[in-house]
């Protein structure tokens, strides 16, 4: 499975939008792009996946570049309840474990 | 629907005893995944089941193991404890592996091995 790349740490004011960066420049052509979050010491919570095209959902909307090298989770309207580390998780659709990275810890300040 | 249920939360075992750790997925979930978390180390994968095979395996010694019940309920099992073990187990399960919406994760167990 591909490696993926995030920032270690990024911040964020409340009410506004959090946009959480990630590179994997080595992803295959059938292979996903899902984030995940984990509030601490919870098991890690679902968000979002695509595959080549954009996607939104009720938490949030993935965009994911033409080449498929990078893409970036967007939290439109972030709250304190937001704070938590994000996994960006390359894999195929099915059969294959994930492979979580360092994610990155989102803070979102009042 | 139930989430996936793990049992138990907190768990403190002595060095050299060993420990089963219990998984209930979402029904009609046949995979599952069991993952290690440390705060060195990160999540980890340690193996994944699906229709009561073993189907992918991490990178763990064999004193870690597991097993799949026809019900898809799953055991963890780590043998000859030592003090690293202790972590948060985090067991997820999904329709197939992975899929169109990935895994679903339970709270997990917090293992302490003192």
């Amino acid at each position: 499975d591909a490696k993926t790349t995030q920032p270690p740490s990024m911040d964020c004011a409340e009410g506004r939008a959090a946009n959480l960066p990630c590179n994997h420049s080595t992803i295959s052509g059938n292979e996903y792009v899902y984030w995940y979050r984990q509030i601490h010491s919870q098991g890690p919570q679902y968000i979002i996946h695509g595959l080549k095209n954009n996607e939104t959902n009720e938490m949030a909307s993935l965009i994911i570049t033409e080449d498929r090298k990078s893409s970036t989770l967007i939290l439109p309207h972030a709250t304190l309840r937001d704070t938590a580390v994000y996994y960006c998780i390359v894999s195929r659709n099915t059969g294959n474990q994930f492979y979580f990275g360092t994610g990155t810890s989102l803070t979102v300040i009042p | 629907k139930a989430g996936v249920t793990q049992t138990p939360r907190y768990l403190i075992k002595t060095r050299g005893q060993q420990v089963t750790l219990s998984c209930s997925p979402i029904s009609g979930h046949r995979s599952v995944s069991w993952y290690q978390q440390t705060p060195g180390q990160g999540l980890q994968f340690l193996f994944e089941y699906f229709s009561e095979t073993q189907r992918n395996k991490g990178n763990f010694p064999g004193r870690f193991s597991g097993r799949q019940f026809s019900n898809s309920r799953s055991e963890m099992n780590v043998s000859t404890l030592e003090l690293g073990d202790s972590a948060l187990y985090l067991c997820a399960s999904s329709w197939r592996g992975g899929g169109d919406y990935g895994y679903t994760f339970g709270s997990g167990t917090r293992l302490t091995v003192v």
